[in-house]
């Protein structure tokens, strides 16, 4: 069974603290994707990234960085100087490498408040 | 606009009534999902279409749930007899199909707010 775990349920930061998100995954294949979602009070849920299992590289767009470590099946999140625009609920999320069975597996989220 | 389009943004029905959702998918994409959001919750899947076909279903809770996508584009979610327990934000994604879906990145609506009173 596919799972994925993120334990912290909220954060609040001050604008320009760094912050991770922690998000640990469950799977027995070998080959799967893994994504994060931003979801912002408006409800909408904005893509940020897909990284697929083969792929540990870190990467880094802007503020915003992801480490990859198969070996702790983690996926974190960092958001650097972070920016009140940043409040919102982040979703990590897993799909697996199987035509018919490509749904996606939320965790529960992490809010997120940035105070000004 | 280029997004998916969900309607209604809002839906109030009463116990036991028929409701059904709209999405409208990004032009060009075969594929088309359905999920469920309960308060606090992160989504939960209900239903994939490739094309016009439901390639899996396994997410619907009950025989009560039923979607449909018959011309390949527009997905209409019916929920007959609503219960109280139905109340939720459905959330519509959907992906290119290059693939049959695997793998691809899922791009969400703004979703509708089902509230059975």
């Amino acid at each position: 069974a596919q799972k994925v775990t993120q334990a912290q349920t909220e954060i609040s930061v001050v604008e320009k603290e760094d912050v991770t998100l922690d998000c640990v995954y469950e799977t027995r294949d070998t080959t799967y994707y893994l994504f994060w979602y931003k979801q912002p009070p408006s409800g909408e849920l904005v893509f940020l990234i897909r990284r697929n299992s083969f792929d540990e590289q870190n990467e880094i767009s802007g503020r915003y960085s992801w480490n990859f470590q198969k070996s702790t099946s983690s996926f974190n999140f960092t958001i650097t100087a972070s920016q009140v625009v940043d409040s919102a609920v982040y979703f990590c999320a897993l799909t697996l490498d199987q035509t018919g069975a490509n749904n996606l597996f939320f965790g529960t989220g992490t809010r997120l408040t940035v105070i000004p | 606009g280029a997004g998916v389009s969900q309607t209604p943004s809002n839906k109030v029905t009463e116990k036991g009534k028929y409701v059904e959702l709209r999405c409208d998918p990004i032009s060009g994409h075969t594929a088309l999902y359905w999920y469920r959001q309960s308060l606090g919750q992160g989504p939960e899947f209900l239903i994939y279409f490739q094309g016009t076909g439901a390639a899996d279903d396994s997410g619907l809770p009950n025989d009560r749930f039923f979607a449909v996508r018959p011309e390949g584009s527009v997905s209409t979610l019916k929920i007959q007899r609503t219960e109280r327990g139905d109340s939720a934000v459905y959330l519509c994604a959907s992906s290119l199909g290059l693939t049959s879906g695997v793998g691809e990145t899922q791009y969400f609506g703004p979703g509708t707010r089902l509230l059975v009173l």
